[in-house]
This record gives structure tokens, sequence and C-alpha cells, in this order.
């Protein structure tokens, strides 16, 4: 399934750095996730959009409903914010899609 | 705990036996969705309900997989005579309610088919 596509996969910045992850899938969506999974599987909803911006303390996401697509910001990177970044749709009828996600590694 | 709570977290299981795994969800929470998450893949939809209504199956990879929300809260999803390939992360979310709700996620439970 393509429904959802990431980039970059993998990500290795230094600490300080902004970061961008983008997500764009194919098709019109009721809204889009994004998520962070730590090592050991346990995963968090960071945002859920449908239209516009969001943000929460040095995350911001955005969404471009014409041009399907989506991004990830993360201001002022730390370690801690190494994590897999999954974008995740939902489409009319429920159905989650999710895209592969990116492993994102911040060295100090 | 507040969160979506499943056990056991790990579960190891010889290829053929039966495995069931559990999921509490949010005290009130209607929606109950799970997924399959293969090793260094995304989470991959199985199967929703909403209240006791299971509303979509469609992700379900074959008829040994079974899944159940009798009374509208605690689900189980249950893999009978498992195969290798049913090695994965199942995790559980649930949501508020149908529509623009976020999804909170378990810690899932890791499966492990000998």
């Amino acid at each position: 399934k393509n429904e959802v596509e990431q980039s970059p996969q993998n990500l290795t910045a230094q600490e300080g750095e902004f970061i961008t992850i983008n997500c764009s899938y194919s098709v019109g969506i009721s809204a889009l996730h994004w998520l962070q999974q730590h090592p050991g599987g346990g995963i968090v909803s960071l945002f859920m959009l449908s239209s516009g911006k969001k943000k929460h303390g040095r995350l911001i996401a955005t969404i471009n409903i014409q041009e399907k697509h989506s991004s990830l910001h993360i201001t002022a990177s730390h370690p801690r914010d190494s994590a897999v970044y999954i974008c995740a749709v939902r489409f009319p009828g429920n159905q989650f899609y999710f895209g592969t996600g990116t492993s994102l590694t911040v060295i100090p | 705990g507040a969160g979506v709570s499943q056990s056991p977290r790990y579960k190891v299981a010889k290829r053929g036996q039966d495995v069931a795994l559990r999921c509490d969800p949010i005290s009130g929470h209607v929606s109950l969705f799970w997924y399959q998450q293969a090793l260094g893949q995304g989470p991959e939809f199985l199967t929703y309900f909403q209240n006791e209504a299971q509303l979509d199956k469609s992700g379900l990879p074959s008829d040994r997989f079974f899944a159940e929300r009798p009374e509208g809260s605690v689900s189980t999803l249950k893999i009978q005579r498992t195969q290798q390939e049913d090695s994965a992360v199942y995790l559980c979310a649930s949501s508020l309610g149908q529509g623009y709700q976020p999804q909170h996620f378990g810690d899932g439970t890791r499966l492990s088919i000998l």
C-alpha cells in the first residue's frame, strides 16, 4: 500500500537543528495524525489535523489539504526527540493508513 | 492508569498454538482499533469497533484472526493456529467517538511465534 508516503526515512541531526519531516497522501482524507514511537513500541499521538497548523511546545504540524501534504517540524531539536515519527491518515469510513515512519536520531 | 492498557506485554507461542491478546481502552471511549506492526514497518489497520459493533474488519489478514468486544469496552484479538508471519507488535487504540477524534494507543503486545 502506498497511500501514505513519508520522507526522509532516516534522519540524523545535531542537537539544536530545525527538523522537518514530510508526509504525502494520495486521496482526500478526514484527518491526519502525527505519531511518535519510542523504542519498545509505545506510540504517542502528537497531533491530529484536518486543516491549518498546530503547535505544541517545540513541535509544529501543518497540513495543506489541496496539495495533500503535511509537515512535522521540530525546533531546537534535542536528543530526547530521537524516535520514529509516523504519519497516519484517516480516510472517510475510519480506515487508517500509516506511513512507514521517519527514524530520527538527534546527536548531542 | 488512565491510558489504554494491553496485555500481555510480550507473548511467545509455538507455531500452531492459539493466542489471545487483550485491550482495555480508556473508560468511556466508544471507538476501538486494532493494528498490526511488523518489524521495521508502520502499523497496519486490522479492525475497528464502535461500542460492541465490529464495523470494519477488512484489515484482518485471514480467517485465523478474530476480534471481539462483547460489552463495548474490553476487546480481545484472537489468532488461531499461529504462523511465523503473525509475529509482530499488535497495537490497540481507542478514541472518544467517531469522526475527528484523536486515537490513544496502548504500548502493544509483542507476539513472537517460534
